[in-house]
């Protein structure tokens, strides 16, 4: 069955960096869109970044454009966020997701989503 | 894109039809998705394209709607279907989200 498991999370200082993974199993990573989108807490969920699935375009919210890098590695079956420059309100539950298209680049829902790990920005 | 999801809150006794609604500020085709989510977990897909039932998913739960007018319908609610609902415009770039409503099940 499909699986993501998101891992990195923690507590960091506003200004420092933070690299999130999601972890893939139960599909063809390398044939599927994967985003990210968090939620922070009592809130509703806000789209962070998509990377096609083989890797060759992005795109960003405008709210983390300049700071926050997705990345993936097709051999890995794994998706990264880089997120830099941490602000106070980064803070929320990140969720990796599976995008329902395959080997496409038309934009799709999410059809599958991680737990999420949760990253705190605190001084 | 900006979605006006509404009511933010209602509450329903099992049996009920609860109907929600998420309002786009400009045509998505049928690019409109809804998830369900129970606390510390993660979402649920239950409706993508509008209309389409997401696999596993109970046929009591519905989706309607075209251009910027879309519904989500739970017939004959259960105490499970009590959770947070939101909906998905995917038309677009960047994807943007419901404010989200909280379904009480009494």
């Amino acid at each position: 069955q499909v699986q993501l498991v998101e891992s990195g999370g923690g507590v960091v200082q506003p200004g420092r960096s933070l690299r999130l993974a999601c972890a893939a199993s139960g599909f063809i990573f390398s044939n599927y869109g994967m985003h990210w989108v968090r939620q922070a807490p009592g809130k509703g969920p806000e789209w962070v970044a998509i990377i096609w699935y083989d890797g060759r375009n992005k795109y960003y919210a405008d709210s983390v454009k300049d700071r926050f890098t997705i990345s993936r590695d097709n051999s890995n079956n794994t998706l990264y966020l880089q997120m830099t420059n941490l602000r106070a309100d980064d803070t929320a539950v990140y969720y990796c997701a599976r995008g329902v298209a395959v080997n496409s680049y038309q934009p799709s829902p999410f059809d599958f989503w991680g737990q999420g790990t949760l990253v705190t920005v605190s001084s | 894109t900006t979605l006006t999801q509404s009511p933010a809150f209602m509450s329903a006794t099992p049996g009920d039809k609860v109907t929600i609604s998420c309002k786009a500020s400009q045509n998505i085709d049928d690019d409109m998705d809804w998830y369900q989510q129970k606390p510390g977990e993660a979402p649920i897909f239950i409706i993508q394209e509008g209309t389409t039932l997401a696999p596993g998913i109970s046929p009591r739960f519905s989706g309607s709607g075209y251009g910027t007018d879309f519904t989500l319908t739970i017939r004959n609610t259960e105490s499970e279907d009590a959770a947070y609902y939101f909906c998905l415009q995917h038309d677009n770039f960047p994807f943007t989200f419901g404010q989200g409503t909280k379904l009480e099940i009494k």
